[in-house]
C-alpha cells in the first residue's frame, strides 16, 4: 500500500542553521504531496503543498520540491528560527479526489530550534 | 468564522465503558474524516463520512468503532468497551469536497484526547 518516511526522531539545528528533513513516498498513483505542522495541544496544520512533479512548495522560508524520478518531497529552510520548533509531517494524498481525498502521513519529525 | 470544533478536549475512560467524540464540521463543509494518532506517532486514517452516508471505512478497527454523521447535528465516533490500547488523540478534520480535501483543503480540528485507565 502506500505509504511515507521521513527523516524520525527529533531535530535539534541552533537558531539560524540550514535544515532539511528528509521525505520519502511509495504510491501506485500520482498523489499531491503535503508538509504539516502541528504544535502543542493542537491538530495539524497545512504548512506547504506540491499538486504535480517538479512543483516546490513554499512557505515562511520553508521549501519543499516534488521530485519524482526520486520519490522525494524534503522540507528545506535556509535559517532556522525558535518559533519555527513543531512537529511537521510529511503526507500524500491517495485519491484521485473521487471519492476519497484521505491523506498519508508519514510518523512525524520534531524540530526543536536552540536559541 | 468557527474552525472545525471537536470536544471533548480531553476525555478518560475506564476499561469497557463507551466513548463518544464529536466533531462540528466547518460551516458549509459536509465532507468529515477522522484520524487516530498514537503516541509518536503519525496520523492514520479511520473513516471518511458524508451526510447520512459512510464513504470510506477502510482504517475503522472491524470491532467496538463506529461513526455517523447524521443530517443534524455533530458527526459522532464511538468506541464500545474501551481497552488501554485505543488511548490516542482522535483527529477530525473538514473539507468542501473530497477533490479540495485531497488538494490540502482539509481543516483538522484540535482533538480529543482519548486516555483509558
Amino acid at each position: 500500500g502506500d505509504s511515507v518516511v521521513q527523516t524520525e526522531g527529533q531535530v535539534l539545528p541552533s537558531e539560524g542553521d540550514s535544515l532539511i528533513v528528509n521525505c520519502s513516498y511509495e504510491t501506485t498513483q500520482y498523489p499531491s504531496l503535503f508538509w504539516y505542522v502541528q504544535y502543542p495541544g493542537e491538530g495539524p496544520q497545512l504548512h506547504l503543498k506540491a499538486m504535480k512533479a517538479n512543483d516546490k512548495g513554499r512557505n515562511k522560508g520553508f521549501e519543499a520540491m516534488y521530485r519524482k524520478e526520486t520519490t522525494s518531497f524534503h522540507l528545506e529552510k535556509d535559517s532556522v528560527q525558535e518559533s519555527d520548533s513543531a512537529v511537521y509531517f510529511c503526507a500524500l494524498s491517495d485519491g484521485d479526489g473521487g471519492s476519497q481525498g484521505n491523506l498519508i502521513f508519514g510518523k512525524g519529525t520534531k524540530l526543536s530550534v536552540k536559541p | 468564522n468557527a474552525g472545525v470544533m471537536q470536544n471533548p478536549r480531553h476525555l478518560v475512560r475506564r476499561r469497557g465503558q463507551e466513548a463518544r467524540l464529536r466533531c462540528s464540521p466547518m460551516k458549509g463543509h459536509s465532507h468529515v474524516y477522522w484520524y487516530r494518532q498514537l503516541p509518536e506517532e503519525g496520523l492514520k486514517f479511520m473513516v471518511y463520512l458524508q451526510k447520512e452516508n459512510i464513504i470510506d471505512e477502510s482504517g475503522m478497527p472491524k470491532e467496538r468503532f463506529s461513526a455517523e454523521f447524521p443530517k443534524e447535528g455533530p458527526s459522532i465516533l464511538r468506541i464500545q468497551q474501551v481497552v488501554r490500547g485505543d488511548s490516542a488523540a482522535y483527529f477530525c478534520a473538514s473539507s468542501p469536497s473530497p477533490l479540495q480535501g485531497s488538494s490540502g483543503g482539509y481543516t483538522f480540528g484540535s482533538g480529543t484526547r482519548l486516555t483509558v485507565v
